[in-house]
């Protein structure tokens, strides 16, 4: 079992939908909990990190983190044909002494269609 | 502006060619990364500093060389012993720790000739 699963996708909604975009995890160890935004050709953009279960809100966009499931999600309100890009999910678990290291998920494709 | 300075944007390698990609930050960090993509597979890390003139392997640091010589600066060489060069090349920092999130910068994306 991969230590961070997320659908692949492709994910098409039209405009002005509701998303959901999820990633499962099979490491305890994992302690905070990130969703980065990457348009073609570009970097990863870091939209949202989060450290403990519960939600996390930031204009159209919410973070879950569900920590008991190993499951989190990122929701994406009223999405816009700008929102179209890659998601992905990532996850920092300590990696011995005072060192971290950062795990991602493969990303989603998500299209929303004017 | 602080941020990470990849460059170039493309480029191509010949058959047995060494070719350096540069990446530079502004942003004060310790830690500076290098992850390659490619389609379906995510970002896979590549080598990591965390300080100067120290750096480690990562999960697929075969055929690639670093140097770490400047806060600034962590040059990736891609080597002619590395069979499948083609992907899109990330450069990212952190603080020390690595406890915080990465900035990454845009890219190189390298193709063989």
């Amino acid at each position: 079992q991969k230590e961070v699963e997320q659908d692949p996708g492709p994910l098409s909604v039209p405009e002005g939908a509701i998303v959901s975009l999820n990633c499962t995890y099979s490491n305890s160890a994992f302690q905070y909990f990130m969703w980065y935004r990457q348009y073609s050709r570009k970097g990863p953009e870091l939209l949202m990190y989060t450290y403990s279960s519960g939600n996390k809100e930031d204009g159209r966009f919410t973070a879950q983190v569900d920590k008991s499931s190993k499951y989190i999600s990122l929701f994406i309100r009223d999405s816009q044909p700008s929102d179209s890009a890659t998601y992905l999910c990532a996850m920092l678990a300590n990696s011995g002494g005072s060192n971290y290291k950062l795990t991602f998920g493969k990303g989603t494709l998500l299209t929303v269609n004017p | 502006d602080g941020g990470i300075t990849q460059s170039p944007k493309y480029l191509f390698r010949k058959e047995g060619q060494n070719v350096t990609l540069s990446c530079e930050q502004n942003l004060n960090h310790d830690a500076m990364y290098w992850y390659r993509q490619d389609p379906g597979q995510g970002l896979r890390l590549i080598y990591y500093s965390q300080i100067v003139n120290d750096f480690q392997k990562g999960d697929i640091a075969e055929g690639y060389s670093v140097s770490r010589e400047k806060k600034e600066s962590f040059p990736l060489t891609v080597t002619s012993a590395q069979k499948n060069p083609t992907a899109f090349y990330l450069c990212a920092s952190s603080n020390h720790r690595g406890d915080q999130p990465q900035h990454f910068g845009d890219g190189t994306r390298l193709s063989i000739l």
